[in-house]
């Protein structure tokens, strides 16, 4: 299996809305990443995982908030987002080499998400 | 031709023909650039990567260049075919976690590929 899977595919919510973005990997990879990317721009990070544990925020707003319950999963729960945070939401994963680097990162089909 | 302003810059080429996709890097450090690949409404995918201690490095019809004096990159496809038809970004390491390094994405090009 060497594809990261996201869930849902498409999400449209209210600015009072919870909702949950997933994404799953099973390369055996131990960091996994957040970006967001909006229409004709490049991805921008947000958030990444090391071994489960959050290793980078990039300042992101708290109505974002990253989980990863084990190394195959990583979520990102939303609540009371903006019209603004409408965007492209890619997941991604990469090795974590035995030297302790990390490989190159292999990215989801993504979430479209729209705020209304 | 390409095109550069507000608007992704757009490269158009004909089919069977030669594509050059150029990228300025910023940090004279970076260590390692990759290209990647993204159709329209899928993920970004992985082309092709270089490390700065090569100046060329060839895959299946791709060819990424560096450049570390001028801290450029470019990407060469041959022949190129409508599937090739996608927005293309360069990503250098913009820093370290713990762990390893982080990546900033360019700009990215569009190529369209004319019949």
């Amino acid at each position: 299996d060497t594809e990261v899977t996201q869930t849902p595919k498409h999400l449209v919510m209210g600015m009072t809305n919870k909702k949950s973005l997933k994404c799953e990997q099973h390369m055996g990879h131990r960091a996994m990443y957040w970006y967001k990317q909006k229409a004709k721009k490049p991805p921008e990070l947000m958030f990444v995982y090391s071994y489960e544990k959050l290793s980078i925020n990039e300042s992101v707003p708290s109505r974002f908030s990253p989980e990863c319950p084990n190394s195959s999963l990583l979520n990102l729960h939303l609540h009371a987002l903006q019209p603004e945070d409408s965007a492209l939401y890619l997941c991604a994963s990469s090795l974590i080499t035995s030297g302790g680097r990390t490989d190159t990162q292999y990215f989801g089909p993504g979430t479209r998400l729209t705020v209304l | 031709g390409e095109s550069v302003g507000l608007h992704l810059p757009t490269l158009s080429v004909q089919e069977g023909d030669n594509s050059i996709i150029n990228c300025a890097y910023s940090n004279s450090a970076s260590d390692y650039f990759i290209w990647y690949k993204q159709e329209s409404g899928k993920g970004p995918q992985f082309i092709i990567d270089i490390r700065s201690n090569m100046d060329k490095r060839q895959g299946q019809r791709v060819t990424v260049l560096l450049n570390k004096t001028v801290k450029h990159l470019s990407l060469q496809i041959a022949a190129t075919q409508p599937g090739d038809s996608a927005v293309y970004f360069c990503a250098e390491p913009r820093g370290f976690d713990n762990y390893g390094q982080n990546f900033v994405f360019g700009p990215g090009t569009r190529l369209s590929v004319l019949p």
